[in-house]
């Protein structure tokens, strides 16, 4: 059973061109968790998304970021216009079910640099 | 809000050694889980140890065992007989249960111990 893949594993953009960080869950999942790791820092909650609904993006700054998870295919985080600030690992993780004694599986993360 | 504290930003032990890293949480909770992340050199997020918190009996896999204090509200990792590919960063992190309701699908993660192994 593969694990959660993230693509790409590596993503350089310069300031103000897009990025978008794809997820893919580990087969028979239905949920994906999108993490964010600034330099020095513990991984931080961003959005919660099951399949093509947003269950919960309290974590994601309002503007400029988007999820999605749609009905086939990998989720989605995308970065309009990206800034210095962004750069960070973006962690995806997955589970069978809403998390109770379930754990979330994470992805390698993309590492994104923005010039 | 839940937080979770490591106080130690790094760590040393020599090889075959023991090391204890530190957790302290604070949650109004009576019900969730405590994690261990190990994220080695590669970045990827790799988990070492769960507590459930309604658990009495400390967690133990092989080499790791965690010392969980409910009422002090804290949580070590102890790494037995140390390996050099223990050198790491580990997170510590918790998570509501969910039946306590509210966001219990967010993990909250300290600020990591880097752990270094020497030989």
């Amino acid at each position: 059973n593969a694990g959660v893949m993230q693509n790409p594993r590596h993503l350089v953009r310069r300031r103000g061109q897009e990025a978008r960080l794809r997820c893919s869950p580990m087969k028979g999942h239905s949920h994906v968790y999108w993490y964010r790791q600034l330099p020095e820092e513990g991984l931080k909650f961003m959005v919660y998304l099951q399949k093509e609904n947003i269950i919960d993006e309290s974590g994601m700054p309002k503007e400029r970021f988007s999820a999605e998870f749609p009905k086939e295919g990998p989720s989605i985080l995308r970065i309009q216009q990206v800034v210095r600030g962004d750069s960070a690992a973006y962690f995806c993780a997955s589970s069978p079910v809403l998390t109770g004694a379930y754990e979330q599986y994470f992805g390698p993360g993309t590492r994104l640099t923005v010039t | 809000a839940q937080t979770v504290t490591q106080s130690q930003p790094e760590m040393s032990v020599q090889e075959a050694e023991t090391v204890t890293l530190s957790c302290t949480y604070d949650t109004s909770e009576s019900d969730y889980y405590l994690f261990w992340y190990k994220q080695p050199p590669s970045r990827q997020m790799i988990l070492v140890i769960r507590q459930e918190a309604y658990k009495q009996q400390n967690a133990t896999e092989n080499r790791f065992s965690v010392n969980f204090q409910k009422a002090a509200k804290s949580f070590s990792l102890k790494i037995s007989d140390s390996q050099l590919g223990d050198a790491a960063m580990y997170f510590c992190a918790y998570r509501p249960n969910l039946n306590s309701g509210g966001s219990n699908y967010k993990l909250t993660f300290g600020k990591g111990t880097l752990l270094t192994v020497n030989p």
